[in-house]
């Protein structure tokens, strides 16, 4: 069935450090899958999608990757900020509606 | 600046009352949604809708109903509210084809029914 899930729950990284979020999907059909972050006391803020044709999408300081092959998405934060310090949740969207299914979320959290 | 607005960051409710959550946008999405968040569950979908005075169930629309009487409002409504409905309630608007435009959150309402 659909279902989205996250490898780490928490992930504890340097400031100033690469993050990498990972994760996981079981529906080979779906055809977008985004990126989001919530802070805390805030919903949800998208960050950056990326279709299924497509392996790599860049943004600001952040890159998604996509491996079909393995149901695998990943999140690279570049340089990473005390203000990246959130809750990250990968999502999956078919491509004949618009109900995005959410994965459960991993915290990232800043090291000093 | 565009937003989803949600009437109320906190509400306290008693066991068996009736429950309304209000949700604004005006960014004139056709798009609106309902999810619950709880830990380590992640975001769930209650209902959702894609026009006015239509609506589809999500994946847990058990105990929930909602109204969407105009494009930019839609009310989720707890019949007969219970302790297990005690969760964080976030609404969301997008234009169709949200994987392309990724959804507008507002800020959540958190309920506690005692």
């Amino acid at each position: 069935g659909e279902s989205v899930g996250l490898h780490l729950p928490t992930l504890s990284v340097q400031e100033g450090d690469n993050s990498i979020i990972n994760c996981a999907y079981s529906n080979s059909a779906s055809d977008y899958f985004i990126w989001y972050k919530q802070e805390s006391g805030k919903g949800p803020q998208f960050i950056i999608d990326i279709r299924s044709n497509m392996d790599k999408r860049q943004g600001q300081r952040v890159t998604v990757l996509l491996n079909k092959t393995v149901k695998h998405l990943s999140l690279q934060i570049a340089a990473t900020q005390p203000g990246d310090s959130a809750v990250y949740f990968c999502a999956e969207s078919l491509n004949r509606d618009d109900k995005i299914i959410f994965g459960k979320g991993t915290r990232l959290h800043i090291l000093p | 600046d565009v937003k989803v607005t949600q009437s109320s960051r906190y509400l306290v409710k008693r066991t068996g009352e009736k429950v309304f959550l209000e949700c604004v946008q005006d960014m004139d999405h056709e798009n609106m949604f309902w999810y619950r968040q709880d830990p380590g569950l992640g975001l769930r979908l209650i209902y959702f809708s894609y026009d006015v005075k239509m609506k589809e169930k999500g994946d847990i629309p058990e105990g929930y109903s909602v109204s969407r009487e105009k494009k930019e409002r839609f009310s989720l409504i707890l019949e007969s509210a219970s302790t297990n409905q005690t969760s964080m309630y976030l609404c969301a608007s997008s234009f169709p084809r949200a994987g392309i435009y990724g959804y507008t959150f507002g800020s959540g309402t958190r309920l506690t029914v005692v």
